[in-house]
């Protein structure tokens, strides 16, 4: 495709189940990035990949966010035990290599909603 | 730790307005800085990427400076349009890591 895409678009669960959410970079790209976004605020960083490897992760908040990338291209999102804390919008990049002249290309996001 | 401060949170302007939306951050050691725009509800759409050794990009009626010595960037918007009403966000990479930091935007209305 043509830009990064990432589904669902929109999710609802209940508190204490189980999601998954993907990301499709952009053809070619070997870096990718998981942002979240809450109301009012610049996104955050969570992980990235460097190809199939997760080369920091420092960001993820807690032992219930997990993602995987295992052919270095779709990536998911996992989050157990999902906590009405954890609504927001989820964010996917992904750029060229991770030189530093490379840009990051942004998906539309996906909108978590935990009731 | 690298903090982005974007000033002010809210711009009002009307139609063909040249205006200047502002970014600091605390630490000067960065590899590059990019702006992006952001429509309700919407992902964000990269403006510009200065790298830490160039002074401002431009694209069109957009014109992006960087003053890393002094954790300062502007995004300069010329002819200002109802069409460029969004949040502009500004975001750091820091030397040594992968990871963007970004500010809490600035939105921005264009009256016509």
């Amino acid at each position: 495709g043509a830009g990064v895409s990432q589904t669902p678009s929109n999710k609802v669960t209940e508190k204490g189940k189980y999601v998954e959410l993907r990301c499709d970079p952009i053809s070619g790209h070997t870096a990718l990035y998981w942002y979240r976004q809450s109301l009012g605020q610049g996104p955050e960083f969570l992980i990235y990949f460097q190809g199939t490897g997760a080369a920091d992760d420092s960001g993820l908040p807690n032992d219930r966010f997990f993602a995987v990338r295992p052919e270095g291209s779709v990536s998911t999102l996992k989050i157990q035990r999902t906590e009405r804390g954890d609504s927001a919008v989820y964010l996917c990049a992904s750029s060229l290599t991770r030189q530093s002249y490379n840009e990051q290309f942004f998906g539309p996001g996906t909108r978590l909603t935990v009731l | 730790k690298q903090e982005v401060t974007q000033i002010p949170a809210a711009l009002s302007v009307p139609e063909g307005e040249n205006l200047v939306l502002n970014c600091s951050f605390t630490d000067s050691a960065i590899y590059n800085l990019q702006w992006f725009r952001q429509d309700p509800g919407k992902g964000l759409t990269s403006l510009l990427l200065i790298q830490s050794s160039q002074r401002e990009q431009t694209s069109g009626r957009l014109n992006a400076s960087l003053d890393k010595s002094s954790g300062r960037s502007t995004l300069y918007i010329a002819a200002s349009q109802p069409g460029d009403s969004a949040t502009y966000l500004c975001a750091v990479r820091q030397g040594g890591s992968e990871k963007l930091v970004f500010g809490k935007g600035t939105k921005l209305t264009v009256n016509p």
